[in-house]
């Protein structure tokens, strides 16, 4: 069974870093790409950023030079390296698993990050 | 950035009802759709993906179909546990892009 656990949310001042981590279990982990998506509280989706098997890497514009997504494949974790934050990162980040596209099947619980001063 | 432009944004509906949910791509994507249903302090569901494959285990009163750009979900027979918000979401570039959500009211 595919699990996907994140963590590493938390409260943050404005300017603030914060890592979050996805811990990956159930498939084999280097053979997929990964992603990150996010859900500000009460509103839609928003797609953060995207790691390729080969680690080629994609951001949103909204996080481009401020966020770094990362992958371990011999601890099958996903990062995401999160800087200069701002209130509008407020949002539950979900790490999410590629199917045979980058649409996800399988998603994390979901890990809470509060920007706030 | 390819815009996904979904409607509508709230959709009331009772047991029983066909419901249709539509999303319209601001240009080509060809095929590469896929449609999420998400319950409050749940994750996002996968229902269908490349515009009309269902997911296994997802019931068949759920079913999507492409008209050019313009994308539809259909349920058939509304159930009680379909309340929920319905997203589109485009894969045929980065970056990936959803429509805005139609919740569903019963």
């Amino acid at each position: 069974e595919v699990q996907l656990v994140e963590s590493g949310g938390g409260l943050v001042q404005p300017g603030g870093s914060l890592r979050l981590s996805c811990a990956a279990s159930g498939f084999t982990f280097s053979s997929y790409g990964m992603n990150w998506v996010r859900q500000p509280p009460g509103k839609g989706l928003e797609w953060v950023s995207h790691i390729s098997i080969s680690g080629n890497t994609y951001y949103a514009d909204s996080v481009k030079g401020r966020f770094t997504i990362s992958r371990d494949n011999s601890k099958t974790t996903l990062h995401l390296q999160m800087n200069s934050l701002r209130d509008e990162d407020t949002a539950v980040y979900y790490c999410a698993k590629d199917g045979s596209g980058s649409f996800y099947k399988w998603w994390g619980q979901g890990t809470l990050v509060t920007v706030s001063s | 950035d390819i815009q996904m432009t979904q409607s509508p944004s709230t959709l009331p509906a009772s047991e029983g009802d066909r419901v249709t949910i539509t999303c319209r791509a601001s240009q080509s994507i060809d095929n590469w759709l896929a449609w999420y249903q998400q319950k409050p302090g749940e994750a996002p569901k996968l229902l269908i993906y490349k515009a009309s494959s269902l997911e296994s285990g997802v019931p068949s009163r759920f079913s999507g179909i492409r008209s050019g750009t313009e994308f539809t979900l259909t349920i058939s027979s509304l159930q009680p546990e379909d309340l929920a918000t319905y997203y589109c979401q485009q894969y045929e570039s980065f970056p990936i892009t959803y429509g805005q959500g139609t919740r569903l009211e019963i």
